[in-house]
């Protein structure tokens, strides 16, 4: 079964800075898709970047990008110039049609951005 | 611009209560899904549905059933509410048969106490 690790519960950045949130994966699939998605507090999830694995790229959104390394599975998200409503639960997701179908998510990240 | 709604934002119960959370979507998606958040946990998929009347457990189905009578409306039903239900339940959608489509739109969630 695909499983998705987010090995950091919390971590914490100054405004303006960068941060890198992990994010790990297995599968024995080739071809997939991965996600970062946040959770601002009190507010609905919204997606922040989608990475298809077939793609070499690395996507980028604004001041988010992915660092994408599909031989490690390895799947970790920059968030650069860091502003305060980057604050969040941060949650990493995989999905595959050759798989489960299902969006599997890892247990999430809480960012918090200090002035 | 809303896209999916969640007819309750707080809910508390008594043990043993039938609880419906309800979900509504108005982007014509054909896959909508339940999910339950904890913290420590991530989210876990309770049911999800590809199409009116059909539904699919999810990995943690018991203690649940849903409805799905219309396209855009997806209903989370606790028969006997107990206390380890208490918990946040996410409702989202997404189009289904393209590609790397499940790009999940969330609701707000609801969170429900049970006492």
């Amino acid at each position: 079964a695909q499983t998705v690790t987010q090995s950091q519960p919390e971590m914490s950045v100054q405004e303006a800075e960068t941060v890198t949130l992990s994010c790990t994966y297995d599968t024995s699939e080739s071809d997939y898709y991965l996600f970062w998605y946040k959770q601002p507090p009190s507010r609905q999830m919204i997606l922040v970047i989608r990475q298809e694995a077939y793609k070499q790229q690395n996507a980028t959104e604004n001041r988010f990008s992915v660092n994408f390394q599909k031989a490690a599975k390895s799947f970790s998200l920059k968030i650069s110039d860091s502003q305060l409503g980057d604050a969040a639960m941060y949650f990493c997701a995989y999905f595959s049609q050759g798989g489960s179908e299902k969006l599997v998510f890892g247990k999430g990240m809480k960012l918090t951005v200090n002035p | 611009d809303v896209k999916v709604t969640q007819s309750s934002r707080y809910l508390v119960k008594r043990t043993g209560e039938k609880v419906f959370l309800e979900c509504v979507q108005d982007m014509d998606h054909e896959n909508m899904f339940w999910y339950r958040q904890d913290p420590g946990l991530g989210l876990r998929l309770i049911y999800f549905s590809y199409d009116v009347k059909m539904k699919e457990k999810g990995d943690i189905p018991e203690g649940y059933s849903v409805s799905r009578e219309k396209k855009e409306r997806f209903s989370l039903i606790l028969e006997s509410a107990s206390t380890n239900q208490t918990s946040m339940y996410l409702c989202a959608s997404s189009w289904r048969g393209l590609p790397g489509a499940n790009v999940l739109t969330f609701g707000a969630g609801s969170r429900l106490t049970v006492l």
